[in-house]
């Protein structure tokens, strides 16, 4: 079947390097921001948050960054290993309570 | 951990069919959403309930309805399947409590309209 993967912007890594991926937000008043990983045929699954309030938030392996003076949001991957092979969004709370989506990005590891 | 259940991983209707897409959650979450995944589109917004009998359109909600009869049960209605609603179908819950928190998804409901 067709996979979610189709027609986003892709990252190759080795395995053990660190992978950083970019997300462009829209909306200046955002004030949260999530970052989801989706493994083919399951749903999408959360990593980390941060608000508006931080620049900066680590979790295992992870770190979020959030630069809203241009509006941008990057996910940091430390020693990347296969199992990290994935469609990763961000998201942004763009008011109404609701979530906007990004389109993803497919992060490929080698061995 | 929160669990999200799709009663269905895929389906084939028909055009025409009325089809119902069921999604549970077990940990009494207040919203509840639906979200369609296509390729190239990414997630978008179909509808969402804040809470039981509440439900307010998304982005996309031509052709698709919803029910919210019980707090753990939020189900998505086609009600004339049509081939352009061919799509993978997520639900999603989140406390209520703070809107600032994440959503969390089930696995999904690979839906085909022939």
């Amino acid at each position: 079947g067709e996979s979610v993967g189709l027609h986003l912007p892709t990252l190759s890594v080795q395995e053990g390097d660190n992978s950083i991926i970019n997300c462009a937000y829209s909306n200046s008043a955002s004030d949260y921001f999530i970052w989801y990983k989706q493994e083919s045929g399951k749903g999408p699954q959360f990593i980390i948050d941060i608000r508006s309030n931080m620049d900066k938030r680590q979790g295992q392996r992870v770190t979020v960054l959030l630069n809203k003076t241009v509006k941008h949001l990057s996910l940091q991957i430390a020693a990347t290993q296969p199992g990290d092979s994935a469609v990763y969004f961000c998201a942004e709370n763009s008011g109404y309570s609701t979530l906007t989506f990004g389109k993803g990005t497919m992060l490929l590891v080698s061995p | 951990d929160v669990k999200v259940t799709q009663s269905s991983r895929y389906l084939v209707k028909r055009t025409g069919e009325k089809v119902f897409l069921e999604c549970v959650q077990d940990m009494d979450h207040e919203n509840m959403f639906w979200y369609r995944q296509d390729p190239g589109l990414g997630l978008r917004l179909i509808y969402f309930s804040y809470d039981v009998k509440m439900k307010e359109k998304g982005d996309i909600p031509e052709g698709y309805s919803v029910s919210r009869e019980k707090k753990e049960r939020f189900s998505l209605i086609l009600e004339s399947a049509s081939t352009n609603q061919t799509s993978m179908y997520l639900c999603a819950s989140r406390k209520s409590s703070s809107y600032n928190s994440p959503l969390h998804f089930g696995n999904g409901t690979r839906l085909t309209v022939t």
